[in-house]
């Protein structure tokens, strides 16, 4: 089965608070990312949580970290039209670089005006 | 330059030829990656270089795919025999050792016909 999955679409009004779940499997990781994709443009950054924390808050971005249960979860506050893009989850892979991850299929966030 | 180049940005091929997708990395990053992203799908690890030595090449799906790093700087990723099925836009990213964020280009579209 998948590694990472993630629910595939989300839809919210303008305002509105927008959370995506993601579920992993692999215990070992040390980090997980959150990465925005907007059509026709590369992956971007957007935060990403220490496998030892709990919650990481960044501006308009809130992070849930449940270890136990593989858990992770995005809260985007007071959500933007310019918000609408796809959301990846990603998970770091242990004895590699940080930066090799394996990805969710992606969750499409559509924000409605 | 400012950010990953990737180049070409698209790419049609035949069936069974072979192909050389470039990633000029940020300057400065010894860390390096690949992936793929097949369309409705998240990114796929392909291959990590850490300087000019492949650290992880654990993603490469067959040995019809290599990728090299002569000077630890630009990588180039080479597709023999290529199929249909390697259609999907090749991702690169760099980052600086041991840094969590690693920096995407825009990716180039291969299309295999």
């Amino acid at each position: 089965g998948e590694d990472v999955e993630q629910s595939l679409f989300l839809s919210v009004r303008e305002g509105d608070s927008s959370v995506i779940n993601c579920t992993y499997t692999d215990s070992s990781s040390t980090y997980l990312y959150w990465y925005k994709q907007e059509p026709g443009a590369g992956l971007q950054l957007l935060t990403y949580i220490f496998s030892n924390m709990d919650m990481k808050q960044d501006q308009r971005l809130t992070v849930l970290l449940n270890k136990k249960d593989k858990h992770l979860s995005l809260r985007i506050a007071d959500t933007q039209t310019g918000d609408s893009a796809i959301y990846f989850c990603a998970e770091s892979k242990a004895n590699s670089g940080y930066s090799t991850l394996t990805f969710g299929k992606g969750t499409m966030l559509l924000v409605s005006p | 330059g400012a950010g990953v180049s990737q180049t070409p940005s698209n790419k049609v091929t035949e069936k069974g030829k072979y192909v050389e997708l470039r990633c000029d990395p940020i300057s400065g990053h010894t860390a390096l990656y690949w992936y793929r992203q097949s369309l409705g799908q998240g990114p796929e690890f392909l291959i990590y270089f850490q300087g000019t030595g492949a650290a992880d090449d654990s993603g490469l799906p067959n040995d019809r795919f290599f990728a090299v790093r002569p000077e630890g700087s630009v990588s180039t990723l080479k597709i023999q025999r290529t199929e249909r099925g390697d259609s999907a836009v090749y991702l690169c990213a760099s980052s600086l050792a041991g840094q969590t964020e690693a920096f995407f280009g825009q990716g180039t579209r291969l299309t295999v016909v």
